[in-house]
């Protein structure tokens, strides 16, 4: 059974700093691998997609890798703002099974 | 392109009762799927539809269910409800029926059972 860890589960830097979130998963047999946001009490905003043929995806300040091999992705977040503060969720679309399996979540604060 | 729309947003339901939830998908898409959010569990998946057809289902009870109409809308139903139902539950869309297409999310609906 496919699992998701996301490591740290809570994070508060100062404003401008970069930082990375970890996302690991237990089996290497997948078709993508998924980072969303969400704010307090709303829904998921899909912010990267990574195929598990390509390595990263990037666009503006996120840059998201996915070592398939090491069931391993990151999410780097650029030059951090007060704006960024939420929950960072991954999720991976493993084959043969049903539906995204997701990650528990980074709590990030981005103290101004 | 409006984006994926549920409702109502929220929900105050007694044990035992049984609830309806809607969701329209962003137009074009043709697969919905539904995933129920809680603090403890986090979100996990219900059920897939694709051409109104059930396509995949978690690890849910029966009554959990749900159907899609042939303008891609789907509704799910919770009936005889528990207090452990009360969750955040999550439609998300996509162009087909299948995971490897990139999901996008509703804003939810919250589910209060009392």
């Amino acid at each position: 059974k496919q699992e998701v860890t996301q490591i740290p589960a809570a994070l508060s830097v100062p404003e401008g700093e970069n930082l990375v979130l970890n996302c690991s998963f237990t089996d290497s047999a997948i078709y993508n691998l998924q980072w969303f946001r969400q704010d307090p009490g709303k829904g998921l905003t899909s912010l990267l997609l990574i195929q598990s043929s390509q390595r990263e995806q990037t666009s503006g300040r996120l840059n998201a890798s996915l070592d398939k091999s090491s069931g391993r992705s990151t999410l780097y977040i650029a030059a951090s703002q007060p704006g960024d503060s939420a929950t960072y969720l991954c999720a991976v679309a493993p084959r043969g099974a049903d539906g995204l399996t997701f990650g528990k979540g980074t709590h990030l604060i981005i103290q101004p | 392109k409006a984006g994926v729309t549920q409702t109502p947003r929220y929900l105050i339901k007694t044990r035992g009762q049984q609830v309806t939830l809607s969701c329209s998908p962003i137009s074009g898409h043709r697969s919905v799927s539904w995933y129920q959010q809680t603090p403890g569990q986090g979100l996990q998946f219900l059920f897939e539809y694709f051409s109104e057809t059930q396509r995949n289902k978690g690890n849910f009870p029966g009554r959990f269910s749900g159907r899609q109409f042939s303008n891609s809308r789907s509704e799910m139903n919770v009936s005889t409800l528990e207090l452990g139902d009360s969750a955040l539950y999550l439609c998300a869309s996509s162009l087909e029926g299948h995971v490897t297409y990139e999901q996008y999310f509703g804003p939810g609906t919250r589910l209060t059972v009392t």
